[in-house]
């Protein structure tokens, strides 16, 4: 079994859509959950992160993290086409250095 | 300041040859990492650097493949013998190298490797 898993889409959707993006994981010792951006031939930029449960908004991006079903998701509202790159979940351990990478959703926003 | 450069940006080479794929990480990052993305996958962990040292060499996925660091700073990730299935993006990252926070994680643009 796979430490986190991740539907590769694609994912498809109009300009203005709400885009749900998830993750599910195996490993109850992940204490930090991050999503990263990779634009086409770039390399990821963190987008969010949170510390154990609970959600975290920044401004059109929501981070949700629920430990005991082992989910994490992140919701774009009003999508834009500029939103249109593929979505990787990352988790790490408390005190730990290594980081565990989704393998990506790619997602579209049709304008 | 500059962030994370990789070079060369794209490398063909034929097959049973040797790469070199360097990474220059931000200055003053203790802590890097060398990832594998074939393509439309996600990232595959190869190697992590702390300082010079290498305390997780876990997933480099045969004796062909080594890495090193000089200074704290610079490093290479050689293969050698190359093979076919070695054909894939080298993205390196670097982070403060803090424990027990989410450490973030930059990213270069990556080597994009093609072995023919």
């Amino acid at each position: 079994q796979k430490e986190v898993e991740q539907d590769p889409g694609p994912l498809s959707v109009p300009e203005g859509a709400i885009v749900s993006l998830n993750c599910t994981y195996s490993n109850s010792a992940f204490q930090y959950f991050m999503w990263y951006r990779q634009y086409s031939r770039k390399g990821p930029e963190l987008l969010m992160y949170t510390y154990s449960s609970g959600n975290k908004e920044d401004g059109r991006f929501t981070a949700q993290v629920d430990k005991s079903s082992k989910y994490i998701s992140l919701f774009i509202r009003d999508s834009q086409p500029s939103d249109s790159a593929t979505y990787l979940c990352a988790l790490k351990n408390t005190g730990g250095f290594k980081t565990i990478f989704g393998a990506g959703t790619r997602l579209f926003v049709k304008a | 300041g500059a962030g994370v450069s990789q070079s060369p940006s794209n490398k063909v080479t034929e097959k049973g040859k040797d790469v070199e794929l360097r990474c220059d990480p931000i200055s003053g990052h203790t802590a890097l990492y060398w990832y594998r993305q074939r393509l439309g996958q996600g990232l595959e962990f190869l190697i992590y650097f702390q300082g010079n040292s290498a305390p997780d060499k876990s997933g480099l996925p045969s004796d062909r493949f080594s890495a090193e660091r000089t200074g704290e700073s610079v490093s290479t990730l050689t293969i050698q013998r190359t093979q076919q299935e070695d054909s894939a993006v080298y993205l390196c990252a670097s982070s403060g190298g803090l424990a027990g926070s989410t450490d973030t994680q930059y990213f270069g643009p990556g080597t994009r490797l093609t072995v023919l």
